[in-house]
């Protein structure tokens, strides 16, 4: 089956440091998502990548789609102690019955400290 | 801004018993999807609907499963007769478009004894 891995697995910085983790995956997908997770709750969409190469900002965060397909990262800027998280990302196919379906990476754990 | 809402929040249940897990997606969405997250892990999609259809699922859902939407709002997911292994957070999601993203609910804790 499809695997995307995701680097680093965790992660410990200081507040107020940039973060870039990435994620490679063993075959194409035409849509890219980067989701963060807190205890105890649901994946929450951070950003929607869907040109390859395609740069995307969402306030402190920016997301790049690798032109093979195959890959993308996402850099967090000047880290606050909420930005505290799992880091998903999640590739998307289309499904010919309706909808689509997200392959999940294997998360990026992020710890900050004060 | 709307969202997606899940019941219960926890689920304890005896292994061999039915479980119903409860979902209201985001009210204009078409799509709707349940996904699995056993702890520690990452999240494993299992069911994908649409026009009252089953559009795809994994090798996970297997006959034990059953997805229904049984009014216009509501999205269930039922496990007949649950297995040790079923313990795990589930979480519904919908989308607004085919290829829109998806927007997760906060989940719900399976524990089976």
């Amino acid at each position: 089956g499809q695997q995307l891995n995701q680097s680093p697995q965790s992660m410990f910085i200081q507040e107020g440091e940039d973060v870039s983790m990435n994620c490679t995956s063993s075959s194409i997908f035409n849509t890219w998502l980067w989701y963060k997770q807190d205890p105890g709750e649901g994946p929450v969409l951070l950003i929607a990548l869907y040109k390859a190469g395609e740069l995307t900002s969402n306030g402190r965060l920016t997301a790049q789609f690798g032109i093979t397909r195959k890959d993308s990262f996402l850099n967090i800027s000047a880290s606050i102690p909420s930005d505290v998280g799992i880091y998903f990302c999640a590739g998307q196919e289309l499904l010919t019955g309706g909808g689509n379906k997200l392959t999940f990476g294997t998360g990026t754990q992020l710890k900050v400290e004060l | 801004e709307p969202e997606v809402t899940q019941t219960p929040s926890h689920q304890v249940t005896q292994m061999g018993q039915e479980v119903i897990l409860r979902c209201v997606p985001i009210s204009n969405h078409l799509y709707f999807y349940w996904y699995r997250q056993i702890l520690g892990q990452k999240v494993e999609f299992l069911v994908s609907f649409y026009n009252n259809e089953i559009s795809e699922k994994s090798e996970i859902f297997d006959d034990q499963f059953s997805v229904e939407r049984p009014d216009g709002s509501n999205f269930t997911l039922k496990i007949r007769s649950t297995k040790l292994e079923d313990s795990a957070m589930y979480f519904c999601a919908s989308s607004g478009l085919q290829g829109g993203p998806q927007h997760f609910g906060d989940g719900t804790r399976l524990s089976i004894l």
